[in-house]
């Protein structure tokens, strides 16, 4: 069965440091992969995607990047963190079509 | 750009009661429109969804009313429970499989 793993859960981090979130998918191949970002009471934003490996296409422009350098590992980063930084970081993995999309438990960022 | 809006922001349901969930969406290129649930500290999970060419769909308490002349459809939970409590995000997915997601209602059933 797939599976989906995400860590850590939460972080705390100063502002100005660096970030990696590091998401990973078990049980199959050539997925779909994603981050989305969720501020306190609001909805899913999503920050990045990739249909392959080195293949990134971006949402919204902002002080993050996401790589991915195998085919089930999709990383979130950031060279120095913002206080807006701060929320709720989930990624999400579906095959071809999104109609079933999965996501991670996701990860909890305090920027202070 | 919001492209699905959805309503109520919150909702408080009493234990057995109808709890419903509107979403409206503008573009008609839409075609498929799932329903996510999300408990508190956890991700998002897909619950039920409907294609445009079928008015409602039903599985267990949950059923899912769509209405494609007015571009709205609704998530209807039947006899709700305090298990229930979470937040639901209506979703809408292009043809090209662009998802937009709506803000999300937090529902909350007393017991």
């Amino acid at each position: 069965s797939q599976t989906i793993h995400q860590w850590p859960a939460t972080l705390v981090q100063p502002v100005g440091s660096p970030l990696s979130l590091e998401c990973t998918v078990e049980g199959t191949s050539n997925p779909n992969l994603y981050w989305y970002r969720q501020a306190a009471g609001r909805g899913l934003q999503l920050l990045f995607y990739s249909v392959g490996i080195g293949q990134i296409s971006s949402e919204v422009p902002q002080n993050l990047s996401a790589s991915r350098p195998q085919d089930r590992q999709f990383i979130l980063s950031s060279k120095k963190l913002l206080l807006s930084d701060s929320g709720f970081y989930l990624c999400a993995w579906s095959v071809l079509s999104r109609e079933r999309e999965y996501f991670g438990a996701g990860t909890r960022l305090s920027v202070l | 750009q919001q492209q699905v809006k959805q309503s109520p922001q919150s909702l408080i349901v009493q234990k057995g009661g109808i709890s419903i969930i509107n979403c409206a969406y503008e573009n008609t290129a839409f075609d498929y429109f799932p329903w996510y649930q999300q408990f508190p500290g956890k991700g998002p999970a897909l619950l039920i969804a409907i294609r445009p060419d079928v008015s409602e769909k039903k599985e267990g308490r949950f059923t899912i009313s769509f209405n494609k002349s007015a571009k709205q459809f609704s998530l209807h939970i039947m006899d709700s429970q305090p298990g229930d409590s979470a937040t639901y995000f209506c979703a809408a997915i292009y043809e090209n499989n662009d998802m937009r997601f709506g803000a999300g209602t937090r529902l909350t059933v007393k017991p």
